[in-house]
Protein backbone atom coordinates (compact mmCIF):
# COMPACT_ATOMS: atom_id res chain seq x y z
CA UNK A 1 0.00 0.00 0.00
CA UNK A 2 1.55 3.06 -1.04
CA UNK A 3 1.88 5.17 2.23
CA UNK A 4 3.21 8.91 3.60
CA UNK A 5 3.33 9.20 7.75
CA UNK A 6 4.32 12.83 8.75
CA UNK A 7 5.58 13.22 12.14
CA UNK A 8 7.60 15.56 14.09
CA UNK A 9 4.99 18.24 14.88
CA UNK A 10 3.91 19.56 18.32
CA UNK A 11 4.44 23.10 20.21
CA UNK A 12 6.53 25.55 19.75
CA UNK A 13 7.37 29.13 21.02
CA UNK A 14 7.63 31.91 18.13
CA UNK A 15 11.04 31.93 17.34
CA UNK A 16 12.01 28.22 17.92
CA UNK A 17 12.59 25.44 15.40
CA UNK A 18 11.30 22.35 14.60
CA UNK A 19 11.94 19.39 12.05
CA UNK A 20 9.32 17.63 10.68
CA UNK A 21 9.57 14.05 8.97
CA UNK A 22 7.58 11.72 6.05
CA UNK A 23 7.98 8.52 5.97
CA UNK A 24 7.20 6.86 2.36
CA UNK A 25 6.57 3.42 2.00
CA UNK A 26 4.68 1.38 -0.66
CA UNK A 27 6.48 2.60 -4.11
CA UNK A 28 9.96 3.78 -4.95
CA UNK A 29 10.39 6.87 -3.30
CA UNK A 30 13.14 8.12 -5.48
CA UNK A 31 11.06 8.28 -8.56
CA UNK A 32 9.26 11.26 -7.16
CA UNK A 33 9.72 14.70 -5.98
CA UNK A 34 7.90 15.54 -2.99
CA UNK A 35 6.30 18.55 -1.63
CA UNK A 36 4.64 19.96 1.99
CA UNK A 37 1.77 21.39 2.02
CA UNK A 38 0.26 22.89 5.01
CA UNK A 39 -3.46 24.43 5.96
CA UNK A 40 -3.84 26.88 8.70
CA UNK A 41 -6.63 25.99 10.90
CA UNK A 42 -10.30 26.39 9.11
CA UNK A 43 -8.05 28.06 6.34
CA UNK A 44 -7.44 26.79 3.04
CA UNK A 45 -4.26 24.80 1.34
CA UNK A 46 -0.97 26.31 1.01
CA UNK A 47 1.69 24.82 -0.71
CA UNK A 48 5.25 25.24 1.43
CA UNK A 49 8.11 24.10 -0.48
CA UNK A 50 9.18 20.96 -2.86
CA UNK A 51 12.33 19.21 -3.69
CA UNK A 52 13.15 16.86 -6.61
CA UNK A 53 13.51 13.08 -7.06
CA UNK A 54 16.89 13.53 -6.01
CA UNK A 55 17.56 16.46 -4.38
CA UNK A 56 18.96 18.35 -6.74
CA UNK A 57 16.16 21.17 -7.00
CA UNK A 58 14.15 22.71 -4.24
CA UNK A 59 11.26 25.72 -4.12
CA UNK A 60 10.10 27.50 -1.44
CA UNK A 61 6.59 29.69 -1.30
CA UNK A 62 7.48 33.28 -0.36
CA UNK A 63 5.91 32.90 2.92
CA UNK A 64 8.60 30.26 4.02
CA UNK A 65 11.61 31.35 2.37
CA UNK A 66 14.61 31.48 4.02
CA UNK A 67 13.53 30.24 7.27
CA UNK A 68 12.47 26.81 6.11
CA UNK A 69 14.25 23.94 4.40
CA UNK A 70 13.40 20.69 2.85
CA UNK A 71 15.74 17.93 2.13
CA UNK A 72 15.29 14.06 1.30
CA UNK A 73 16.94 10.86 1.99
CA UNK A 74 16.10 8.74 -0.78
CA UNK A 75 18.34 5.54 1.35
CA UNK A 76 15.56 6.15 4.50
CA UNK A 77 12.71 6.79 1.90
CA UNK A 78 12.00 9.99 3.98
CA UNK A 79 11.48 13.58 3.90
CA UNK A 80 11.92 15.78 5.91
CA UNK A 81 11.31 20.08 6.41
CA UNK A 82 13.58 21.95 8.75
CA UNK A 83 11.73 24.66 9.83
CA UNK A 84 13.34 28.03 11.72
CA UNK A 85 12.34 31.41 13.14
CA UNK A 86 8.82 29.97 13.40
CA UNK A 87 6.00 32.22 13.81
CA UNK A 88 2.46 32.58 15.00
CA UNK A 89 0.93 32.67 11.49
CA UNK A 90 3.04 29.21 10.22
CA UNK A 91 0.78 27.22 12.72
CA UNK A 92 -0.85 24.62 10.80
CA UNK A 93 -1.22 20.80 9.72
CA UNK A 94 1.51 20.01 7.89
CA UNK A 95 0.87 16.89 4.84
CA UNK A 96 3.43 15.32 2.91
CA UNK A 97 2.62 15.00 -0.32
CA UNK A 98 4.01 12.89 -3.51
CA UNK A 99 4.48 15.05 -7.18
CA UNK A 100 3.78 12.73 -9.91
CA UNK A 101 5.08 15.44 -12.02
CA UNK A 102 1.24 16.75 -13.18
CA UNK A 103 0.19 17.36 -9.39
CA UNK A 104 -0.26 15.46 -6.22
CA UNK A 105 -1.22 11.81 -6.23
CA UNK A 106 -0.79 11.29 -2.52
CA UNK A 107 -1.28 13.00 0.49
CA UNK A 108 -0.24 12.22 4.27
CA UNK A 109 -2.67 12.38 7.10
CA UNK A 110 -0.74 15.23 8.47
CA UNK A 111 1.15 16.15 11.43
CA UNK A 112 0.05 19.62 13.33
CA UNK A 113 2.37 22.73 14.50
CA UNK A 114 1.57 25.15 16.78
CA UNK A 115 3.18 28.03 17.19
CA UNK A 116 2.31 30.11 20.18
CA UNK A 117 4.14 31.85 23.82
CA UNK B 1 2.86 38.15 -6.95
CA UNK B 2 0.98 35.51 -8.63
CA UNK B 3 -2.49 34.51 -7.55
CA UNK B 4 -4.69 31.55 -8.36
CA UNK B 5 -8.27 32.23 -8.37
CA UNK B 6 -11.53 29.84 -7.25
CA UNK B 7 -14.70 30.79 -6.60
CA UNK B 8 -15.53 30.85 -2.83
CA UNK B 9 -18.75 29.07 -2.78
CA UNK B 10 -21.04 27.17 -5.33
CA UNK B 11 -24.25 25.49 -4.56
CA UNK B 12 -25.55 22.32 -7.26
CA UNK B 13 -29.30 20.38 -6.57
CA UNK B 14 -28.49 17.03 -6.29
CA UNK B 15 -28.24 15.60 -9.68
CA UNK B 16 -27.53 18.82 -11.18
CA UNK B 17 -24.06 19.42 -13.16
CA UNK B 18 -21.83 22.07 -11.67
CA UNK B 19 -18.43 23.63 -13.13
CA UNK B 20 -16.04 25.17 -10.49
CA UNK B 21 -12.52 27.37 -12.54
CA UNK B 22 -9.37 28.07 -11.12
CA UNK B 23 -7.89 30.96 -12.93
CA UNK B 24 -5.01 33.02 -12.91
CA UNK B 25 -4.74 36.49 -11.50
CA UNK B 26 -2.82 37.57 -14.64
CA UNK B 27 -3.01 35.64 -17.73
CA UNK B 28 -4.37 32.24 -18.73
CA UNK B 29 -4.11 28.62 -17.75
CA UNK B 30 -2.27 26.74 -19.92
CA UNK B 31 -1.25 22.50 -19.78
CA UNK B 32 2.04 24.07 -18.86
CA UNK B 33 0.89 24.96 -15.37
CA UNK B 34 -0.38 21.49 -14.36
CA UNK B 35 -3.89 22.65 -12.91
CA UNK B 36 -4.91 19.78 -10.84
CA UNK B 37 -8.00 19.31 -8.22
CA UNK B 38 -8.02 17.99 -4.94
CA UNK B 39 -11.49 17.31 -2.28
CA UNK B 40 -10.95 18.02 1.10
CA UNK B 41 -13.96 16.93 3.46
CA UNK B 42 -13.87 18.64 7.07
CA UNK B 43 -11.12 16.64 9.04
CA UNK B 44 -9.59 14.80 6.24
CA UNK B 45 -6.70 15.11 3.88
CA UNK B 46 -6.97 16.36 0.48
CA UNK B 47 -7.92 13.47 -1.89
CA UNK B 48 -6.59 13.89 -5.27
CA UNK B 49 -9.40 14.09 -8.35
CA UNK B 50 -7.89 15.19 -11.40
CA UNK B 51 -4.27 16.25 -12.60
CA UNK B 52 -2.30 17.31 -16.01
CA UNK B 53 -5.57 19.32 -16.67
CA UNK B 54 -7.60 16.71 -17.60
CA UNK B 55 -6.82 13.26 -15.92
CA UNK B 56 -8.89 11.25 -14.03
CA UNK B 57 -6.96 9.78 -10.72
CA UNK B 58 -7.27 6.05 -9.70
CA UNK B 59 -10.68 5.23 -8.59
CA UNK B 60 -12.42 8.80 -9.32
CA UNK B 61 -15.80 8.20 -10.63
CA UNK B 62 -16.12 9.51 -14.36
CA UNK B 63 -18.82 11.72 -13.55
CA UNK B 64 -15.61 14.32 -12.37
CA UNK B 65 -13.32 15.79 -15.32
CA UNK B 66 -11.33 18.31 -15.82
CA UNK B 67 -10.80 20.38 -18.57
CA UNK B 68 -9.50 24.08 -19.63
CA UNK B 69 -11.93 26.45 -20.42
CA UNK B 70 -10.90 29.85 -22.28
CA UNK B 71 -8.60 31.01 -20.08
CA UNK B 72 -9.20 28.72 -17.19
CA UNK B 73 -8.93 25.34 -15.76
CA UNK B 74 -12.08 23.37 -14.78
CA UNK B 75 -13.55 21.27 -13.04
CA UNK B 76 -16.86 19.57 -14.16
CA UNK B 77 -19.14 17.35 -11.88
CA UNK B 78 -21.88 15.64 -13.54
CA UNK B 79 -24.83 14.15 -11.38
CA UNK B 80 -24.13 15.70 -7.97
CA UNK B 81 -24.75 13.62 -5.07
CA UNK B 82 -24.92 14.54 -1.38
CA UNK B 83 -21.40 13.37 -1.14
CA UNK B 84 -19.97 15.34 -3.33
CA UNK B 85 -20.82 18.53 -0.74
CA UNK B 86 -16.94 19.27 0.31
CA UNK B 87 -14.15 22.25 -0.56
CA UNK B 88 -12.49 21.82 -3.68
CA UNK B 89 -9.10 23.17 -4.09
CA UNK B 90 -6.77 23.50 -7.42
CA UNK B 91 -3.22 24.01 -7.91
CA UNK B 92 -1.31 25.18 -10.32
CA UNK B 93 2.22 24.74 -11.14
CA UNK B 94 4.66 28.55 -11.63
CA UNK B 95 7.78 27.29 -13.13
CA UNK B 96 10.69 26.99 -11.09
CA UNK B 97 9.18 24.46 -8.76
CA UNK B 98 6.70 26.68 -7.48
CA UNK B 99 3.21 25.57 -6.87
CA UNK B 100 0.26 27.83 -5.49
CA UNK B 101 -3.27 26.88 -4.08
CA UNK B 102 -6.22 29.09 -5.04
CA UNK B 103 -8.33 29.91 -1.96
CA UNK B 104 -10.76 26.68 -2.58
CA UNK B 105 -14.13 26.19 -3.59
CA UNK B 106 -16.82 25.41 -1.11
CA UNK B 107 -19.95 23.22 -2.74
CA UNK B 108 -23.02 23.16 -1.10
CA UNK B 109 -25.46 20.12 -2.44
CA UNK B 110 -29.11 21.02 -1.75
Amino acid sequence: EVQLVESGGGMIRPGGSLRLSCAASGFTFDDYGMSWVRQAPGMGLEWVSGISWNGANTGYADSVKGRFSISRDNARNSLYLLMNSLRAEDTALYYCARENGHGFDVWGQGTMVSVSS
Amino acid sequence: QTVVTQEPSFSVSPGGTVTLTCGLRSGSVSTSNYPSWYQQTPGQAPRTLIYNANIRSSGVPDRFSGSILGNKAALTITGAQADDESDYYCVQYMGGGIWVFGGGTKLTVL
